[in-house]
């Protein structure tokens, strides 16, 4: 069975400044990995996937992520966040023929500070 | 012209009733799921659901089942609920099983007191 760990639970960050939040999963098979970002009292938003080919893999809102094989994990990145990317964000990973079923990881709170 | 909604919004209740909660997309998709997140925002899988199969996470008890009156709906319903149960749940949907983009709600919050 597959798992998800965010080390991070909160990252305050100034405005302007680069953020990474860090994904790792655990798996005994190939799996689809992708990043969601809830804002307050709201539901989950795709941010970005990787299902195959390129590693790095850019998304909305100038967000982006690398997959690394060697080290299971599926960091994400900005070079520049802003206020308004304040919010949850959850990293998951489903396996194929596991009825698309996502595991989810505990999440990252962002917080941005001006 | 929301793309996937839930009702009602917020949920209060007593320990020992039975409650539901209402899942509509009109997206068009094939697959429906429901998510439980709990206080501390850990979110769980509890039903993936298309109309030929019904995967259900082991761990889901029984007093919770998923409904679905068409290709369109997938409503949870809740016997006997307990304190463990308040929650947010979400709904979301996905275009084909294996499309791996999945389309969220915006949660109910369930309150049981």
């Amino acid at each position: 069975a597959q798992s998800v760990t965010q080390l991070d639970s909160q990252v305050p960050v100034f405005e302007e400044a680069p953020v990474e939040l860090r994904c790792n999963y655990s798996s005994s098979v190939s799996v689809y990995l992708f990043w969601y970002v809830q804002y307050p009292n709201q539901g989950l938003q795709l941010l970005l996937k990787y299902l195959s080919g390129s590693t790095l893999v850019k998304g909305i809102n100038g967000f982006e992520a690398e997959f690394n094989k060697s080290q299971t994990s599926f960091h994400l990145r900005k070079p520049s966040v802003h206020i308004s990317d304040t919010a949850e964000y959850f990293c998951a990973v489903s396996e194929p023929n596991a009825g698309n079923m996502l595991t989810f990881g505990g999440g990252t709170r962002l917080m941005v500070k001006p | 012209d929301t793309a996937v909604s839930q009702t009602p919004k917020y949920l209060v209740t007593q320990m020992g009733n039975d409650k539901s909660i209402k899942c509509e997309q009109n997206l068009g998709h094939d697959t429906m799921y429901w998510y439980k997140q709990d206080s501390k925002k850990f979110l769980k899988i509890m039903f993936s659901y298309n109309n030929k199969e019904l995967i259900i996470n082991e761990t889901v008890p029984n007093r919770f089942s998923p409904k679905s009156p068409d290709k369109a709906h997938l409503n949870l319903h809740i016997n006997s609920l307990e304190l463990g149960d308040s929650a947010v749940y979400f709904c979301a949907s996905s275009q084909e099983v294996f499309s791996y983009e999945q389309y969220f709600g915006p949660g109910t919050r369930l309150t049981v007191t």
